[in-house]
């Protein structure tokens, strides 16, 4: 089974608008911390943001915010005025069983391509 | 800090030839991945390291794959034999844990086909 599911192969929006990429995930462990990472066409993979399982607030990084839904297992990255430079490829990730001595692969998601249209 | 570096960017090779790739981790990031990308899909975990030692290997990871960190510093992940399938964007990141957070950062990768 997938455990980090991104539905939207490819999504459009207008500049200055806000979007939302989806990512659900699939986890038994209760200690877990999920990422989203941008790449562009360049290829280097820029880390945006964290959610960690146990945080109670939704992560927030400057225009991305992270709308974390434990019940849902779902780790939506929405991304306000959107600017052309955000045209990328996006990758949801997910690191389980984070404990002092583990410190856990990434899976990743297979990811969304964002086109900003100006 | 001067984020993670990885050389070549790039490599062309012939099937069957060895080919070798350096990443240098952030300074103090104690862990460091390496990770296989393929057109069209998220990266795929190959191995880990912890300082020196190497913790755990994907099944990914054949016996022509080598990585190594000697000092526990930069890596050099090798492939001897290359095969076509082994075309790839070669990713290596690191990190450093931060309480419960343990951000990987990722360098710029090895783009490698292999002809």
């Amino acid at each position: 089974a997938q455990k980090i599911t991104q539905t939207q192969p490819g999504m459009f929006v207008q500049e200055k608008e806000a979007v939302t990429l989806d990512c659900t995930y699939d986890t038994s462990d209760q200690s877990y911390g999920l990422f989203w990472y941008k790449q562009p066409s360049s290829g280097e993979m820029i880390f945006l943001i964290y959610q960690g399982s146990y945080d109670e607030q939704n992560a927030t990084e400057g225009r991305y915010s992270l709308n974390f839904q434990k019940a849902r297992k779902s780790a939506n990255l929405v991304i306000s005025a959107s600017q052309l430079g955000d045209s990328a490829m996006y990758f949801c990730a997910m690191r389980e069983g984070l404990s002092y001595t583990n410190a856990g692969k990434s899976t990743f998601g297979d990811g969304t391509t964002l086109t900003v249209k100006p | 800090d001067t984020g993670v570096s990885q050389n070549p960017r790039h490599k062309i090779t012939k099937r069957g030839q060895n080919v070798t790739f350096r990443c240098d981790p952030i300074s103090e990031h104690n862990r460091l991945y390496w990770y296989r990308q393929t057109l069209g899909q998220g990266p795929e975990f190959l191995t880990y390291f912890q300082n020196e030692a190497q913790l755990e290997k994907s099944r990914l990871l054949s016996d022509r794959f080598s990585a190594e960190r000697p000092k526990g510093s930069f890596s050099t992940l090798e492939i001897q034999r290359t095969e076509q399938g082994d075309s790839a964007m070669y990713l290596c990141a690191s990190s450093r844990k931060l309480g419960q957070e343990e951000t990987q950062y990722f360098g710029p990768g090895t783009r490698l086909l292999v002809l």
